[in-house]
């Protein structure tokens, strides 16, 4: 079936321009994840959103990036006037929601291929 | 507030001997425990979980995990690694808490076999 897919795989944009990039989970998972991965770093968590709850937002580096979902599909990160520190791999993951709690559910997540970041 | 440790930036071990890399965690509460691995050149992909039940958790590839609550640790363990096996090595873990599923990832394991 169809994994996570993710858009543009790599942008190059010049320093203060504002980027979009966007992430398309897998069908029926409700739970979707942005990350960020500098090279030769590990995972920074962005953000997380899970259905139609409020989003958490608390590893948004700056109110520069910002990231929207409508309902259970599509989201986007969006990142404005960019920094060259902003260069990196931006990975989406989506994973099933725990619909009762304490079942034995499908929890690990599924994770696009990136869109790596260059800003010159 | 939950955490989670890899104390080894990197492991270097020789192809044919038992590897391990090393995990503990932080949490309020059950935690459910995850190993993903990513390859050169390649996506993160899901090796394996512990949820509940054996302690001892097998996974992809031949690798397995092993739970310690008393420890707070899950280390990652194969008893025979293969130079296919070098790769970016991540722990992660979540606490369930109704649908929430905010997952902590460590900051990675960089294990190196050695032909």
């Amino acid at each position: 079936g169809a994994g996570v897919s993710q858009s543009p795989s790599n942008k190059v944009t010049e320093k203060g321009k504002d980027v979009e990039l966007r992430c398309d989970p897998i069908s029926g998972h409700t739970a979707l994840y942005w990350y960020r991965q500098r090279l030769g770093q590990g995972l920074e968590f962005l953000i997380y959103f899970q259905g139609n709850s409020a989003p958490d937002k608390s590893g948004l580096p700056s109110d520069r990036f910002s990231a929207e979902r409508t309902g259970e599909s599509v989201s986007t990160l969006t990142i404005q006037r960019t920094q060259q520190e902003d260069s990196a791999v931006y990975l989406c993951a989506s994973s099933l929601r725990a619909s009762v709690w304490g079942a034995d559910r499908s929890y690990e997540q599924y994770f696009g291929p990136g869109t790596r970041l260059t800003v010159t | 507030a939950q955490s989670v440790a890899q104390p080894e930036d990197q492991v270097n071990v020789a192809e044919g001997n038992p590897l391990t890399v090393k995990c503990t965690y932080s949490v309020s509460g059950n935690p459910y425990l995850f190993w993903y691995v990513q390859y050169p050149n390649r996506g993160l992909q899901f090796l394996l979980k512990y949820i509940t039940g054996d302690n001892l958790v097998k996974g992809s590839y031949g690798f397995e995990a092993e739970f310690n609550k008393s420890q707070t640790s899950f280390h990652l363990k194969k008893p025979s690694a293969l130079v296919s096996d070098s790769a970016l090595y991540f722990c992660a873990v979540r606490v369930p808490s109704g649908g929430y599923q905010k997952v902590t990832f460590g900051i990675g394991t960089k294990l190196q076999v050695i032909p």
